[in-house]
């Protein structure tokens, strides 16, 4: 096990509402990422926090957004629920050294499903 | 373009046998690869990291080609428990951790 879990494992939210996804990385950790699974596709990126900071952001709207806290979990929030916002969510924590190959390894996953 | 393509399959490979497959990505200056594996309905996991000269993990045999910018897979004497989707992933670098990922190629190990 990577040591990454995810809260909740499901959820089923309607349009317009608004969801809160949540990570706890692997100990000694200080990166999380963000990726949304859509079924039958690969992850695609949202954005990375690093030491609490949004450190590069993908292509995904405003009303996605997030959070570290000091002891690196994570929060993924989404506003105004779409129906494609239906997906697996998925986080993955990483150690960020200079210079060094940054290998991610990713939690469970919280599968959305947006009515 | 897709930044990271692969073959979808599947790729029906019977036990014991040989399977490879490859995917391209689209920037030249992309710093690092990965092989994943993904169950149904399971995470990404993380198969093996790609070096520029090759890498072996057991019956796992990577590949990086820089000049065409594509990676291989190569899996030897397959298991029933390596079936699986196969994901390509690439970190275009920049500084950041974003990963592109392929759609994945899928592997049936059949008996």
């Amino acid at each position: 096990e990577t040591g990454v879990t995810q809260s909740p494992t499901h959820l089923i939210k309607t349009r317009g509402q608004q969801v809160t996804l949540r990570c706890s990385s692997q100990s000694g950790h200080n990166t999380v990422s963000w990726y949304q699974q859509a079924l039958g596709q690969g992850p695609q990126f949202i954005f990375q926090y690093y030491r609490e900071e949004e450190n590069g952001r993908g292509n995904f709207p405003p009303r996605f957004s997030g959070l570290q806290f000091p002891n690196y979990s994570s929060e993924l929030n989404v506003n105004a629920l779409e129906l494609d916002d239906s997906a697996l969510y998925l986080c993955a924590s990483s150690v960020k050294l200079a210079g060094a190959r940054e290998t991610q390894y990713f939690g469970p996953g919280t599968r959305l499903l947006v009515l | 373009r897709k930044e990271v393509e692969q073959d979808p399959g599947p790729f029906n490979v019977p036990e014991g046998a040989t399977v490879a497959f490859n995917c391209t990505y689209s920037n030249s200056a992309s710093q690092s690869f990965f092989w994943y594996r993904q169950d149904c309905r399971k995470e990404p996991k993380l198969l093996m990291s790609v070096y520029s000269s090759g890498n072996e993990d057991g019956r796992f045999t990577a590949q990086l080609n820089r000049a065409s910018q594509y990676i291989s897979l190569l899996i030897r004497d397959s298991k029933l428990s390596d079936s699986a989707t196969y994901l390509c992933v690439v970190n275009p670098g920049g500084g950041w951790g974003k990963l592109q990922f392929g759609a994945g190629t899928q592997v049936v190990v059949t008996p």
